[in-house]
């Protein structure tokens, strides 16, 4: 089954404690990114990744950091988690397509609901 | 900077009324648009695309027109049901040089029997 997965579902930590939020996918694709959920806020990227070893940031990316090692991993890595990054955090990938890498539909993992005490 | 902005909710209809999410955006280029929905304690899902000026897209009864003129992605559906209660985003995938989405801030549907 194609699917996005993440790990832990449910995270409870406490501020300044390293915490890895990882993420897989088996559709071969070669777009990934980090979404972070508020409440009136939507969806903000916080990372992205074109490919092996290609990452960018997106619109909220302080506190965080990414790798891409692998094409079907990237995980999300909060070195010192602060209160604020409490949030519910989701996974997505797409393929992209033609020669300029047009982004396709993404396909979202089940989210990862963080609490930083 | 790109962005979306879609109307506020929550929207509460009952069954078989008739639904519409407005979704305007600013974007230098040409974006693809999308709307994505989000049932509870789940993620998001594709509900409907449109990639140039004038595409509708459509799916599960839900329609969605990409107007250049306007700047807007509206959703629309002729009658909802209650498993239709959501929430429902719209975002688009920017072309300017960077490689992000964007997406609104999201509107909760609920339909009552």
């Amino acid at each position: 089954e194609a699917q996005v997965t993440q790990n832990p579902r449910y995270l409870i930590t406490v501020t300044g404690k390293k915490l890895t939020v990882t993420c897989s996918q088996n559709m071969n694709h070669e777009y990934m990114s980090w979404y972070r959920q508020d409440p009136g806020l939507g969806l903000r990227q916080i990372y992205y990744s074109m490919n092996v070893e290609v990452t960018d940031k997106g619109d909220v990316p302080e506190g965080y950091k990414v790798s891409r090692k692998e094409k079907r991993n990237f995980p999300l890595i909060l070195e010192s988690p602060s209160p604020n990054q409490t949030s519910l955090y989701f996974c997505a990938s797409s393929p992209l397509t033609g020669t300029s890498g047009k982004k396709e539909t993404q396909y979202f993992g089940p989210g990862t609901r963080l609490l930083v005490l | 900077g790109d962005s979306v902005t879609q109307m506020e909710g929550p929207v509460t209809l009952s069954e078989e009324a008739f639904l519409t999410i407005n979704c305007t955006y600013t974007a230098t280029g040409y974006p693809s648009l999308f709307w994505y929905v989000q049932y509870p304690g789940e993620g998001l899902q594709l509900l409907l695309k449109a990639t140039k000026a004038d595409d509708k897209g459509s799916n599960k009864g839900f329609e969605a027109t990409y107007r250049k003129e306007t700047t807007s992605f509206h959703l629309e559906k002729g009658s909802v049901q209650v498993s239709d209660s959501a929430v429902y985003f719209c975002a688009l995938s920017t072309t300017s040089g960077t490689y992000k989405y964007i997406f609104g801030t999201g509107t909760r549907l609920k339909v009552l029997a």
